[in-house]
């Protein structure tokens, strides 16, 4: 099936250390969300973004649409233990679905 | 209940045989959908319910995997003659119009 491309694939960071991940896709899309996911667990919504060119922030996280509707970031400010995890994008198509095409993921592990 | 609950946690089971996987929505949420997770990979879009019909089924990959909504709420995915490729984290979420996704933990489904 169709899956975004995100990178890095994975990272492994210090405490405190910013970090970075991005998206893209050859398909313009409307909406881009950002998930975390635990180990055993279901996807996690960070955050949402709903129009090209917006820069949204959820707490130490800020995450950005891209101009060209094809890319988003999201950036991660002073890591912290708990920010382990996996880290996936996903967009959606169209206006009249809620399907998801979800990115291949970024596994972020942080080191004390 | 408070969230997505998906039956069972574990699943393992032999080539060819046949497997029901169960989601109980949250209360009252109108959507529901399925998803799978293979191994290092993100989530990939099965079907989608709105009430008790399917609105889009375009991710199912075969013939062999099914889904029933009949009273708008319990959903169940349906594998027959299941095989090895089918191993995977079988994921569920609900949401209401407007709102996002809330996932399960999924299934693991194993095929030996």
């Amino acid at each position: 099936g169709q899956q975004l491309n995100q990178s890095p694939q994975s990272m492994f960071i210090q405490e405190g250390e910013d970090v970075s991940m991005n998206c893209t896709s050859s398909s313009i899309f409307n909406t881009w969300l950002w998930y975390k996911q635990d180990p055993g667990e279901g996807p996690v919504l960070l955050i949402a973004l709903y129009k090209a060119g917006e820069l949204t922030s959820n707490g130490r996280l800020t995450a950005q649409f891209g101009i060209t509707r094809k890319d988003s970031f999201l950036n991660i400010s002073a890591s912290i233990p708990s920010d382990v995890g996996i880290y996936f994008c996903a967009g959606q198509l169209e206006e009249n679905t809620d399907k998801l095409i979800f990115g291949t993921g970024t596994r972020l592990q942080v080191f004390p | 209940g408070a969230g997505v609950s998906q039956t069972p946690s574990n699943k393992v089971t032999e080539k060819g045989k046949y497997v029901e996987l169960r989601c109980d929505p949250i209360s009252g949420h109108t959507a529901l959908y399925w998803y799978r997770q293979s191994l290092g990979q993100g989530p990939e879009f099965l079907i989608y319910f709105q009430g008790t019909g399917a609105a889009d089924d375009s991710g199912l990959p075969n013939d062999r995997f099914f889904a029933v909504r009949p009273e708008g709420s319990v959903s169940t995915l349906k594998i027959q003659r299941t095989e090895r490729g089918d191993s995977a984290v079988y994921l569920c979420a609900s949401s209401n119009p407007g709102l996002h996704y809330t996932f399960g933990s999924g299934t693991r489904l194993t095929v030996v």
